[in-house]
């Protein structure tokens, strides 16, 4: 596709309960990042790919959190046992790696806005 | 650790007045510096980014940012603001370490009055 895309756009959940959130980063971009904003926190880093593997993972808030990236493409954030704090903006963003990589443009999606009732 | 700091959570100019939107940055080594923008209910465009090749950075949307190492600042600006430049700005930096994870400040909210 054209730029990066996330779904589903809204979702709204009970506590308690498991949730999926899907990014389809730009084709050819080998990282992958996900970020969280809040109107507590701000912007706040949870994980980044690159390629398949995470070595990253320093921003989940939990155990609750996980992440994976598959084919190198899609990655999926999951939260088990969902808590109100868990209410949030989650944005993806994907990037090249070229040797100038520490300014390589990120590249966001529109972000997946998680209610948790 | 490298961290970002913006001043004033809120910004508001008249349509056609100056626009500046302040951000400082702590780093042990030179940083790398981006503004991004984000409008409602959409995620974040860059609009510029500081990496090193020249002190004045020029962005779209008649945008620019000066790096001052002297007073750790890259402060944006932008000589006439327009209705459509009313947005949430966010000032970062590129962590020093392989992940480049994006540090953010916690943003300004720009108003436009007519």
């Amino acid at each position: 596709g054209a730029g990066v895309s996330q779904s589903p756009s809204n979702k709204v959940t009970e506590k308690g309960k498991d949730v999926e959130l899907r990014c389809d980063p730009i084709s050819g971009h080998t990282a992958l990042y996900w970020y969280r904003q809040s109107l507590g926190q701000g912007l706040e880093f949870l994980i980044y790919f690159q390629g398949n593997s995470a070595p990253d993972k320093s921003g989940l808030p939990s155990d609750r959190f996980s992440a994976e990236r598959t084919g190198g493409s899609v990655s999926t954030l999951t939260i088990q046992r969902t808590q109100q704090e868990d209410s949030a903006v989650y944005l993806c963003a994907s990037s090249l790696r070229t040797s100038g990589a520490r300014y390589n443009e990120q590249f966001f999606g529109p972000g997946t806005r998680l209610t948790v009732l | 650790a490298q961290s970002v700091t913006q001043l004033g959570s809120h910004v508001s100019v008249s349509e056609g007045a100056l626009v500046l939107l302040r951000c400082n940055y702590s780093s042990s080594v030179p940083p790398y510096l981006f503004w991004y923008v984000q409008y409602p209910n959409q995620g974040l465009q860059l609009l510029l980014k500081y990496t090193s090749a020249a002190t004045l950075v020029k962005g779209i949307n008649g945008f620019e940012a000066e790096f001052k190492k002297s007073e750790t600042s890259f402060h944006l600006t932008k000589p006439s603001a327009h209705m459509s430049d009313a947005a949430e700005y966010f000032c970062a930096v590129s962590a020093f370490d392989s992940s480049y994870k994006l540090i953010f400040g916690s943003g300004t909210r720009l108003l436009v009055r007519p």
